[in-house]
């Protein structure tokens, strides 16, 4: 079973705020990635990281940015939250480089006023 | 760059087969996954199929053609908790690149 976490789970802020939100594993797994998914929707991938030191721009990362200083840290941040970064963030885990098997954490739920 | 195609939604009942299609497009491919997803959940690997054939794993199994860029996932003897949205991924330039999804309703 995968142990990843995510916090907050739900976060409600005002527009122009800088926010981080935090991706942590227990795992050892050297990939991570970051996915935004609107209810109902595809998920879009934001960035990935191969390992520590390692960052990769997806689909969406035009507004955000990420670190990975650490194996089992991944957090992301978001410099001036807008309306449209209102969506449900997903962190991700990834052991295998073949399957690329994905372990999901449960998510943060942002709105942006 | 690459585009994947499955249905939006399916309905059947409890009992019932169920097999979700997913056609793609990708430049590069490694193989074909499928993800659930409950309302309000995080996406859960389902299966993987990196050769052409089918992949059984109890209830689900997973279908890959290569040549015809191409797959379906089967769910068997439907449960009212196989109710989820399934996502193919093709797992392209290791990373995963997924579909708009399908929602499965399993009525009584």
């Amino acid at each position: 079973e995968a142990d990843i976490y995510q916090t907050p789970r739900y976060l409600v802020i005002g527009t122009g705020k800088k926010i981080t939100l935090e991706c942590s594993q227990t795992m050892g797994h050297d990939k991570m990635y970051w996915y935004q998914q609107d209810p109902g929707m595809e998920l879009h991938l934001i960035h990935y990281s191969y390992g520590v030191n390692s960052t990769e721009k997806g689909d969406l990362s035009s507004e955000s940015t990420v670190s990975r200083i650490r194996t089992e840290h991944f957090p992301l941040t978001l410099e001036s939250a807008r309306p449209s970064h209102t969506s449900q963030y997903l962190c991700a885990s990834s052991e295998d480089f073949v399957t690329d098997t994905q372990y999901f954490g449960p998510g943060t739920r942002l709105t942006v006023l | 760059g690459q585009s994947l195609e499955q249905p939006s939604e399916v309905t059947a009942v409890e009992g019932a087969i169920v097999q979700i299609n997913c056609t793609y497009q990708t430049s590069g491919f490694y193989g074909l996954s499928w993800y659930q997803q409950h309302d309000g959940g995080a996406p859960t690997f389902l299966s993987y199929n990196a050769l052409d054939g089918l992949e059984e794993t109890g209830r689900f199994s997973s279908f890959l053609s290569r040549s015809d860029s191409y797959g379906y996932l089967l769910l068997q003897e439907l449960q009212m908790k196989d109710s989820a949205s399934y996502f193919c991924a093709v797992n392209n330039d290791y990373k995963l690149s997924f579909g708009a999804g399908t929602t499965v309703t399993v009525r009584a």
